[in-house]
C-alpha cells in the first residue's frame, strides 16, 4: 500500500523559514516524480512545485519561486520542502503527492496523496 | 499560465441525481486533465485522468468526456458519498499545473 506521511508544519513568523518532510513507503520510491500541493483554509488546491526521479529537474509556481526549495533523498525515501521568507498567503496544509504517468499520451497524474501538514504563517 | 474555470461553483442534488461538472482551460490542453474528490478533512481523491481514464477502484458511475478547452465530469445515480468537493487540474504545462477552483456538491 502506497503511503505518504508529511511532518514539520506548525506555527512561524513571517519571513521565518520552515522544512517539511514527506516519508514515503509502499512502491519504487525512485521511479516517480513527486509534488507538494497545498490548499489555503477553506480554499481550493494550489500545485505548488515538483521534482523528476532523479532530483534532475524541478518546477515551482512563481509565488514560490526563489523562496522554496523542493528536494528528495531516494536512499531514505523522502522528499522535502525548504521554506524560506514565509508570508501570510503561505498559510495552508501542504499535501506530499506521487505523479503517476499514462506513458502513450505523457499524460502525468496525482494519484496517491498523504494526510497533509499545516503551516500557519502568523505572528 | 494556463487558468482553469469550473462550473457551477456549487450545487444541490438528490440521492439517485445525474450531476455534470464543467472545467474550461484558457487554452487547448487536451488529454491532459484530471479529476478529484475531497471530501471535508480528508485529502483529494483521484477520480479520472487523461480527460476520461477512470482511476482503479472509482465507481463506474463517474466519467469523465471532453477534448480541447472544455470538459467535463458526470456523476450517475449520486450516492451519499458523493456529496463532496470535486476539482479538476490540467497536466498540459509541465512547468505550471493548474487546478480549478472546485465545485461543491452539497444535498437538496
Amino acid at each position: 500500500e502506497v503511503q505518504l506521511v508529511e511532518s514539520g508544519g506548525g506555527l512561524v513568523h513571517p519571513g521565518g523559514s520552515l522544512r517539511l518532510s514527506c516519508a514515503a513507503s509502499g512502491f519504487a520510491f525512485r521511479s516517480y516524480w513527486l509534488t507538494w500541493v497545498r490548499q489555503a483554509p477553506g480554499k481550493g488546491l494550489e500545485w505548488v512545485a515538483s521534482i523528476k526521479e532523479d532530483g534532475s529537474e524541478k518546477n515551482y509556481v512563481d509565488s514560490v519561486k526563489g523562496r522554496f526549495t523542493i528536494s528528495r533523498d531516494n536512499v531514505k525515501n523522502s522528499l522535502y520542502l525548504q521554506m524560506n521568507s514565509l508570508r501570510g498567503e503561505d498559510t495552508a496544509v501542504y499535501y506530499c503527492v506521487r505523479v503517476d504517468e499514462q506513458w502513450e499520451l505523457q499524460a502525468y497524474y496525482l494519484d496517491s496523496w498523504g494526510q497533509g501538514t499545516l503551516v500557519t504563517v502568523s505572528s | 499560465d494556463i487558468q482553469m474555470t469550473q462550473s457551477p461553483s456549487s450545487l444541490s442534488a438528490s440521492v439517485g441525481d445525474t450531476v455534470t461538472i464543467t472545467c474550461r482551460a484558457s487554452q487547448s490542453i487536451s488529454p491532459y486533465l484530471n479529476w478529484y474528490q475531497q471530501r471535508p478533512g480528508k485529502a483529494p481523491k483521484l477520480l479520472i485522468y487523461a480527460a476520461s481514464t477512470l482511476q482503479s477502484g472509482v465507481p463506474s458511475r463517474f466519467s469523465g468526456s471532453g477534448s480541447g478547452t472544455d470538459f467535463t465530469l458526470t456523476i450517475s445515480s449520486l450516492q451519499p458519498e458523493d456529496f463532496a468537493t470535486y476539482f479538476c487540474q490540467q497536466t498540459y504545462s509541465t512547468l505550471a499545473w493548474t487546478f480549478g477552483h472546485g465545485t461543491k456538491v452539497e444535498i437538496k
